[in-house]
């Protein structure tokens, strides 16, 4: 299974940040999946952006949830993002990451880690 | 606090053993996850479920936790593990933490 994020790369400030995570080697329609996506900014750490399941439940990080939306494309094996009213602290470069699941002793099924990750795409806000 | 405290930067020679810790309320009852990301390269995972090592990472990667602190420890560190690192918890509802990061330099 393979990943790759694309996206304009230049967005400028207060508009739309629009970004597609295209999964390769097994198909979104054939079963469970679970997605995020993250983004590291210049000189910053790893930063939680959101998430999207096969059930169509999606989480916002709080602080960009008024801006964002994710959406999934099972036709096209592809993932969305995007994020409105961009600014400088949207700079970034963007990744998305499949979560892995573990089952507990009780039969419970809980996120485990991410996985696999894209090799990410560089967005950068202008002025 | 939902937060995870890692120090900034650790310093190794090559051949020694390095650590990074994570601490924070969360770490004590949920399971840690390290991620390590050398520079232009994507995160990748080394550990998982406090101390599993994922198919294909060396073994000179272990995790272990005590309390509310979370270590990853390199053994016979190498100039190849040269990268920032990173702990990660799951949790509701902020549902992913990060730590700050840790940029190991081995030299």
């Amino acid at each position: 299974v393979q990943v790759q994020e694309s996206g304009p790369g230049l967005v400028k400030s207060s508009h739309t940040l629009a970004l597609t995570c295209t999964v390769s080697g097994a198909s979104l329609s054939s079963g469970d999946f679970y997605w995020h996506w993250l983004r590291r900014p210049p000189g910053r750490g790893l930063e939680w952006v959101a998430y999207i399941d096969s059930d169509g439940t999606t989480f916002y990080n709080s602080t960009l949830e008024s801006r964002l939306l994710v959406s999934a494309d099972t036709s096209k094996d592809q993932l969305s993002l995007t994020l409105r009213s961009a600014t400088a602290a949207d700079t970034a470069v963007y990744y998305c990451a499949r979560e892995s699941q573990r089952t507990t002793s009780e039969g419970l099924q809980l996120p485990d880690a991410f996985d696999l990750w894209g090799p990410g795409t560089v967005v950068t806000v202008s002025p | 606090s939902d937060e995870l405290t890692q120090p900034p930067s650790v310093s190794v020679s090559p051949g020694q053993t390095a650590s990074v810790t994570c601490s924070g309320d969360k770490v004590g009852d949920r399971f840690v996850c390290w991620y390590q990301q050398s520079p232009g390269q994507a995160p990748l995972l080394v550990i998982h479920q406090d101390s599993q090592r994922p198919s294909g990472i060396p073994e000179r990667f272990s995790g272990s936790k005590s309390g509310n602190t979370a270590t990853l420890t390199i053994s016979g560190t190498q100039t190849v593990d040269e990268a920032d690192y990173f702990c990660q918890v799951w949790n509701s509802p902020t549902y992913v933490i990060f730590g700050g990061g840790t940029k190991l330099t081995v030299l």
